[in-house]
């Protein structure tokens, strides 16, 4: 069965610092993969998608790889902000698989000011 | 812009009453979703269905059932409301049919539910 691990559980950096945040995966073979953000009693925010013929993808300040020999993720945060203190999950689709996203538990982000 | 929505955003039960949960989406995605988080567990799966009048059971599908007569509206039933389905849920819908061909999901705002 698919799981899926996030490092750090949770993240405290002070403002305008670049940051790393980890998923891993335990079955390697993942077709697709998507970072989302929730804040404190929300739902979820799709922030990156990396599909399946791609190895990373870049929003503003933050960018998303994929490494699928591992089956390891990250999300970088540029110049990190009060604004981007949230909680940010990651999630993929296994090959093969069905149509359902696996969840990591995700890694809690405050950024001080 | 996609949007999925939620009936309601806050709502309190008591322990027993059947529980009606509803979820529409405007983006004419076939796959919808319905997820609970929970502090510690992160998001699980309850049901999805991926066409009208079909579903398929997620991984914790006991205690709930799901209808889904139209398209867009995508509804999570609680038969009897318990104290332990206190959480909140999330629907969510995709379309991996359409163009891109990605499975990129897109959730709804939530319901906190609360059962006493």
């Amino acid at each position: 069965k698919q799981e899926v691990t996030q490092i750090p559980a949770a993240l405290s950096v002070p403002e305008g610092e670049n940051l790393v945040l980890n998923c891993s995966f335990t079955d390697s073979a993942i077709y697709n993969l998507q970072w989302f953000r929730q804040d404190p009693g929300k739902g979820l925010t799709s922030l990156l998608l990396i599909q399946s013929s791609q190895r990373e993808q870049t929003s503003g300040r933050l960018n998303a790889s994929l490494d699928k020999s591992s089956g390891r993720s990250t999300l970088y945060i540029a110049a990190s902000q009060p604004g981007d203190s949230a909680t940010y999950l990651c999630a993929g689709i296994t090959q093969g698989g069905s149509e359902k996203l696996v969840f990591g538990k995700g890694t809690k982000l405050t950024v001080n000011p | 812009d996609v949007k999925v929505t939620q009936s309601s955003r806050y709502l309190v039960k008591r322990t027993g009453e059947k529980v009606f949960l509803e979820c529409v989406q405007d983006m004419d995605h076939e796959n919808m979703f319905w997820y609970r988080q929970d502090p510690g567990l992160g998001l699980r799966l309850i049901y999805f269905s991926y066409d009208v009048k079909m579903k398929e059971k997620g991984d914790i599908p006991e205690g709930y059932s799901v209808s889904r007569e139209k398209k867009e509206r995508f509804s999570l039933i609680l038969e009897s409301a318990s104290t332990n389905q206190t959480s909140m849920y999330l629907c969510a819908s995709n379309n991996p049919g359409g163009v891109p061909l990605s499975y990129e999901q897109y959730f709804g705002p939530g319901t906190r539910l609360t059962v006493t």
